[in-house]
């Protein structure tokens, strides 16, 4: 079993639609989860933070259940501008050295 | 801002042939990463620096050697070439390495290995 897994897609989309990403982790001692966004063939940039409390960043909304192991991204009103890899990262280990990339969601917003 | 810079930007290599992809970064950060990314595998973490003279492994470190002799730069190096080392290869760096600090990411190497 991968330690973090997600759905590899693709999402395809209408604009204004509102689609959620899953991911789920392995690591029960993960200490700090992201979500990073990837376009085609160029580096990952970091979208946001995911809290225990949730927390939203405009149209984006992060949720971590951690009795789950279960980390979650939805996006509002979709933009044909979302349209990339959102990959979920979880960081466990001592000093949270241990930086675990999912494979990533594809996601294609159409207008 | 600079930021993290990777060079080069592609690479083509014969099988065999050692060489040296470079990451620079000018925000002062202590943590440094390499990692290699291969279709539908996400990226995995080859080695990683916590700061100037301290390496460590990571996930897929056979093949590749790293050193960090400045704050600056985190160099890694192929020792022999081989094709399974064809992938595209991001150098990534934050604050530190502790839980909450995002990574900044390079553009990427594209490397192949005939």
């Amino acid at each position: 079993r991968k330690e973090v897994e997600q759905d590899p897609g693709p999402f395809n989309v209408p604009e204004g639609a509102t689609v959620a990403f899953n991911c789920t982790y392995s690591n029960s001692a993960s200490q700090s989860f992201f979500w990073y966004r990837q376009d085609c063939r160029k580096e990952p940039k970091l979208l946001m933070s995911v809290y225990s409390s949730g927390n939203e960043d405009g149209r984006f909304t992060a949720q971590l259940n951690r009795a789950s192991q279960y980390i979650s991204l939805l996006i509002r009103d979709s933009k044909l501008s979302d349209s990339a890899t959102y990959l979920c990262v979880v960081v466990s280990g001592t000093g949270g050295f241990k930086t675990i990339f999912g494979a990533g969601t594809r996601l294609f917003v159409k207008a | 801002n600079a930021g993290v810079t990777q060079t080069p930007k592609f690479q083509v290599l014969k099988t065999g042939q050692s060489m040296t992809l470079q990451c620079a970064q000018d925000m002062n950060h202590e943590y440094m990463s390499w990692y290699r990314q291969d279709p539908g595998m996400g990226l995995r973490l080859i080695h990683y620096s916590v700061g100037a003279g301290i390496t460590d492994q990571g996930e897929v470190p056979n093949g590749y050697n790293v050193s960090r002799s400045t704050t600056e730069d985190f160099p890694l190096r192929l020792l022999s070439a081989a094709p399974s080392q064809t992938s595209v290869y991001f150098c990534a760096s934050s604050y530190t390495g502790g839980s909450g600090q995002p990574q900044h990411f390079g553009d990427g190497t594209r490397l192949s290995i005939l």
